[in-house]
């Protein structure tokens, strides 16, 4: 079965500090992967996505994340938290063929920044 | 160009009755997928609609149902409603040039809180 882990279901990181916020899919074909951002209150924001090609992809405020096949990974990371960073992240993966409209979320993990 | 809307943004219900919530894609859109969000069951996927026909469903039992209109706008219906029902239902939509691709965004609305009494 296809499926996302995201390890911490809470990080805490100080202002400017790094952000790295972890994911690990399980599939046997590789998937399409996705990272989200939820503010309270809210619906889901893409901050990016990798489909093909480069496996490093950036995103939008700051964020990237780097696909690794061997380790089955797809970790977020931000070099310098700000105080508009803390929200919820999950990290969602999608399949071609029958499942296109599908996305296998995560359990999410918040974020907390401290001054 | 305007977001994916949801309404009612609220809804308080009591157990047994039904719901409809709705969803507006944004404008060329013609993908639709629902989700719904529990504290203790996260995000799980309902179902999806393409061109008015349901392409996708999750493990949700029967009570949960959806449609698709020929403006791509979307419903869910909810009937006899549960207390374990409450939840964030969020809709997303998918642009799609020529056909569905799994590559493709999608592009989230700001959901309905549904809350069963």
């Amino acid at each position: 079965a296809q499926s996302v882990t995201q390890l911490g279901s809470h990080v805490s990181v100080s202002e400017g500090a790094l952000v790295l916020l972890r994911c690990n899919y399980s599939s046997s074909v590789p998937p399409y992967l996705f990272w989200y951002v939820q503010y309270p209150n809210q619906g889901l924001q893409l901050l990016l996505k990798y489909t093909t090609g480069a496996t490093l992809v950036k995103g939008i405020n700051g964020f990237e994340a780097e696909f690794k096949k061997s380790e089955t990974s797809f970790h977020l990371t931000k070099p310098s938290a700000h105080m508009s960073d803390a929200a919820e992240y999950f990290c969602a993966v999608r399949y071609g063929g029958t499942s296109y409209g599908k996305l296998t979320f995560g359990q999410g993990t918040i974020l907390t920044v401290h001054p | 160009k305007a977001g994916v809307t949801q309404t009612p943004r609220y809804l308080i219900k009591t157990r047994g009755q039904q719901v409809t919530l709705s969803c507006s894609p944004i404008s060329g859109h013609r993908s639709v997928s629902w989700y719904q969000q529990t504290p203790g069951q996260g995000l799980q996927f309902l179902f999806e609609y393409f061109s008015e026909t349901q392409r996708n469903k999750g493990n949700f039992p029967g009570r949960f149902s959806g449609r698709q209109f020929s403006n791509s706008r979307s419903e869910m219906n909810v009937s006899t409603l549960e207390l374990g029902d409450s939840a964030l239902y969020l809709c997303a939509s998918s642009s799609l040039a020529g056909g569905r691709s799994a590559t493709d965004t999608q592009y989230f609305g700001p959901g309905t809180r549904l809350t069963v009494l």
